[in-house]
């Protein structure tokens, strides 16, 4: 069965820091691997997207890293501002017919001034 | 703004009541989805419409009736809903179904209430 793992579930730190979000992945065949942002009352929005060739890629302060042979993906954030608090989703595309989605539980981010 | 558009925000509605929801796309997108988001959980996908044909439902009850009349709208019916349905219900869509490393463009959701 394809499942996306998140964790930690929920994380606070302070304004400033630096933070590591991880997801797991037991999906197969696999083809890409998305992170998106969801604010409080809003919908989710892609951050960066990797292919299985890719090992790593930036967005600003946001750094997504992918390891295809042990299955996992990271999300770093430097410098965390307090409009980096929200919902950070994995998401990774099986290559099969359809390419459908499974989507991870998330890790829910506050960060505090 | 994404360029998905939800309306209603928000709805409270009793359980013998029927009511739509609305997505509309402005990005020429071809593709559209239905997702459920629950407190704590995964999102689901619940329809998948590519150019106008619903390819994908994923066991989703009947009261629950999707309906998309052209690309770039997507309606989503309810009636006789459960208080287990009450949840954040996202739009999404995409330039094509199927399609490789197309990233899924979300609306900000409906949250319904169901009493």
């Amino acid at each position: 069965k394809n499942q996306v793992e998140q964790s930690p579930q929920s994380l606070i730190i302070l304004e400033g820091k630096n933070c590591t979000l991880q997801c797991n992945y037991t999906v197969s065949p696999f083809s890409n691997l998305r992170w998106y942002k969801q604010d409080t009352g809003r919908g989710p929005v892609s951050l960066t997207i990797m292919t299985f060739s890719e090992n790593t890629k930036s967005n600003g302060r946001y750094t997504a890293t992918l390891d295809a042979d042990t299955k996992q993906s990271s999300l770093h954030i430097t410098a965390s501002q307090l409009s980096d608090s929200a919902s950070y989703i994995c998401v990774v595309t099986s290559n099969n017919a359809g390419n459908m989605l499974t989507f991870g539980g998330g890790t829910r981010l506050m960060v505090k001034p | 703004e994404t360029g998905v558009t939800q309306t209603p925000r928000h709805l409270v509605m009793g359980m013998t009541n029927k009511k739509s929801l609305k997505c509309e796309q402005h990005l020429g997108h071809n593709a559209m989805y239905w997702y459920k988001q629950s407190a704590k959980k995964p999102l689901e996908l619940m329809f998948v419409y590519n150019f106008k044909e619903q390819t994908e439902n994923n066991s989703v009850p009947s009261r629950f009736s999707p309906e998309c009349p052209n690309s770039s709208h997507l309606f989503l019916h309810l009636h006789t809903l459960q208080p287990e349905d009450s949840a954040l219900y996202l739009c999404a869509s995409s330039q094509e179904w199927g399609v490789l490393n197309q990233p899924q463009h979300f609306g900000d959701g409906t949250r319904l209430s169901i009493l």
